[in-house]
């Protein structure tokens, strides 16, 4: 069973656009949201994460939007460039569990 | 920052043939070891989870037999692919956890090809 729904599959901007990726979870008892780029051949690279009790975390151009009633959470890119062209998973985990809840990823690609 | 060394980026054996991949956490001490298979376009798959100086505990539907990890120190976990085939041909990541609950770091990766 997925826990973690992940939305688009793939998405294309513009440089200069607005790159947003959407998740969702089923289970409440998750506490921590982290987001993963993935570049070909490397392992993930934690990029920005949020717990439930915020509604928004910025980290320069990477902000975490969530929102806990409806058990959603989205990334969103400002003023993309073409080297954030990588695979994106959110990921969700409970404090009193030890394993992470991948989303099945977005392949994002910014043209110049 | 947390830094995981993974070796070796990529490997290319013979069918039947055994390999040994190595995941190190080089500047803290990892409690937990996670390792992951991701084949192309996917997401990654648990496969077992090991803390050190005791046996791995294996996903659903993974043979511990031909996937045999070892946690012998705070440091090291290694993924040992016994027997391998074809099918076992993918992309090898590990992912180590210090104290810190949430803080996890991922390797690099290894490239694992069986002709």
């Amino acid at each position: 069973q997925q826990q973690v729904k992940q939305s688009p599959q793939s998405l294309i901007v513009q440089k200069g656009g607005i790159s947003i990726i959407n998740c969702a979870y089923e289970n409440t008892a998750f506490d921590y949201f982290p987001w993963y780029q993935q570049f070909p051949g490397k392992g993930p690279a934690l990029l920005i994460a949020i717990r439930p009790d915020v509604s928004e975390k910025k980290e320069g151009r990477f902000t975490i939007s969530f929102n806990k009633s409806a058990k959603q959470f989205s990334l969103h890119i400002m003023d993309s460039q073409p080297g954030d062209s990588a695979t994106y998973f959110c990921a969700a985990i409970r404090s009193s569990g030890d394993k992470l809840t991948f989303g099945t990823g977005t392949r994002l690609a910014v043209r110049p | 920052g947390a830094v995981v060394s993974q070796h070796p980026s990529w490997v290319i054996c013979k069918s039947g043939t055994s390999v040994k991949i190595e995941c190190r956490s080089l500047d803290f001490q990892a409690t937990t070891m996670f390792w992951y298979r991701q084949f192309p376009k996917q997401s990654l798959m648990l496969m077992a989870t090991s803390n050190e100086g005791s046996k791995a505990t294996y996903e659903q539907g993974v043979e511990k037999d031909k996937f045999l990890i070892n946690h012998a120190s705070l440091t090291l976990s290694t993924l040992t692919v016994t027997s391998a085939h074809p099918e076992d041909s993918s992309f090898y990541i590990c992912s180590a956890r210090g104290d810190a609950s949430y803080g996890y770091t991922f390797g690099s990766g290894t490239r694992l090809t069986v002709v």
